[in-house]
């Protein structure tokens, strides 16, 4: 059981490259996040999916796009990177049927540079 | 305005003092009210979870939360140098799928 996993890790682009970041969960859960965290701002969400099939924006969705591929899998596309892009992002998924109150759980994060 | 606000610190204390760590709040219909803690490098991880005024207590840590004043509070009671990490503050409404994140207190215990 591994939890939430997320690739790459470590990801460095030039202004204008796109890439698409990967997440999977092994949980069974229903709901999948995608956040960003700069100093001094937190941890922002940036587009969620309550199901499979189902995306929504979040506080911060300009210049992302998502895919809810299948139960498992929630993936982050940039199609054209920023420097304002450079941050952590975290994926978290949650499996209650309250999916607002039940327990996010975290994948490690990916750093991205965008130079 | 932010809807949650958190002291990002530095907070610094010697090992065994108790840690208070706070949040406020202005969206009165926030009911329920999480603690994450993040180790450096790593991604949140859920801590304490209320939903009530008052105190709720798990060991060394007691969260508290005060609606009447928008104010939560994390109590760290002996402190380890384990417990050196960021504490977030999250909270969220009734029926709502998005948690509101405070941005974090950096924590460090000094042994």
């Amino acid at each position: 059981n591994a939890g939430v996993t997320q690739t790459p890790k470590f990801q460095v682009l030039k202004t204008g490259q796109s890439m698409t970041l990967q997440c999977a969960q092994d949980m069974n859960h229903n709901s999948m996040y995608w956040y960003r965290q700069d100093p001094g701002m937190g941890l922002r969400l940036i587009y969620y999916s309550a199901s499979e099939g189902t995306t929504d924006k979040g506080e911060v969705p300009n210049g992302y796009n998502v895919s809810r591929l299948n139960k498992r899998e929630f993936s982050l596309r940039l199609e054209s990177a920023a420097p304002s892009q450079t941050s952590v992002y975290f994926c978290a998924s949650t499996g209650g049927a309250q999916a607002g109150t039940d327990t996010q759980y975290f994948g490690p994060g990916t750093r991205l540079t965008v130079l | 305005q932010k809807e949650v606000e958190q002291d990002p610190g530095p907070l610094s204390v010697p090992e065994g003092a108790i840690v208070s760590l706070n949040c406020t709040y202005s969206n009165s219909a926030f009911q329920y009210f999480m603690w994450y803690r993040q180790y450096s490098r790593k991604g949140p991880e859920l801590l304490m979870y209320t939903y009530s005024s008052g105190n709720k207590e798990d060991g060394r840590f007691t969260a508290q939360v005060d609606k009447s004043s928008k104010y939560i509070s994390l109590f760290i009671r002996d402190s380890q140098p384990s417990d050196s990490a960021t504490y977030l503050c999250a909270m969220v409404s009734f029926g709502n799928e998005k948690l509101t994140f405070g941005t974090g207190t950096r924590l460090t215990i000094i042994p």
